[in-house]
């Protein structure tokens, strides 16, 4: 059975602190791995991964794909109260499916 | 563009009771889902639609219905509600050509339903 698993589940850091989370995958051929912001609400997109495995930057957010260990991870530097949140990371699976299997997430909070 | 808009955005229902939660997104976008986000989860795939009158399962279906008349619109039919589909409910959409990697999911704010 497909799976995503992440890692840590919930997480406390203080401002500053730099963070890594953790997404691993046993999804066949997937396509691509993506991960989401969610705050109080919907999530919103932050990065999609490829097989290629180029890292992908954003400001103080930065993710890679290890196609190896099958695993990705999301890092975030010099954090601030405004990145507490929800981060989950999702598998596209192989082409024609498009049914997208999210991890469960990984709570995270920064106090100032 | 208001983007992903879904209604109502709270909703409390008696067990056996029905209704639909409607979703419009307005990017022209083929591709549209339902998920639902159980506490302390991850989000779970219900029903997707890869264009107007072109619907699939997802991860967790039953209990559940969708129609897509239109690109615009997809809403989610529940019959017979039970406790168990207490949850919040997302609508999402992407756009995709055959055999692309599908750009990424805009999510509209969800509704919170509740089964007493």
């Amino acid at each position: 059975e497909d799976k995503v698993v992440q890692s840590p589940l919930s997480l406390v850091v203080h401002e500053g602190d730099t963070v890594t989370l953790n997404c691993s995958y046993e999804v066949t051929n997937f396509r691509s791995l993506l991960w989401y912001k969610q705050e109080k609400k919907a999530p919103t997109f932050l990065f999609m991964l490829t097989s290629s495995g180029i890292e992908k930057k954003s400001g103080r957010l930065s993710s890679i794909l290890d196609k190896k260990e099958l695993s990705s991870i999301l890092n975030i530097t010099a954090t601030q109260t405004g990145d507490s949140a929800i981060y989950l990371c999702a598998v596209d699976p192989p082409s024609g499916t498009y049914k997208y299997i999210f991890g469960t997430g990984t709570r995270l909070k920064v106090l100032a | 563009n208001a983007g992903v808009t879904q209604t109502p955005k709270f909703r409390i229902l008696k067990i056996g009771q029905s209704m639909t939660l409607q979703c419009t997104q307005d990017m022209n976008h083929n591709y549209m889902y339902w998920y639902r986000q159980d506490p302390g989860m991850g989000l779970k795939l219900i029903y997707y639609s890869v264009g107007a009158g072109i619907t699939d399962k997802g991860e967790v279906p039953n209990g559940y219905n969708v129609s897509r008349s239109t690109t615009e619109d997809f809403p989610l039919r529940l019959e017979l509600a039970a406790p168990s589909q207490t949850s919040v409910y997302f609508c999402a959409s992407s756009y995709s050509t055959a055999g692309a990697l599908t750009d990424t999911q805009y999510f509209g704010p969800g509704t919170r339903l509740t089964v007493l």
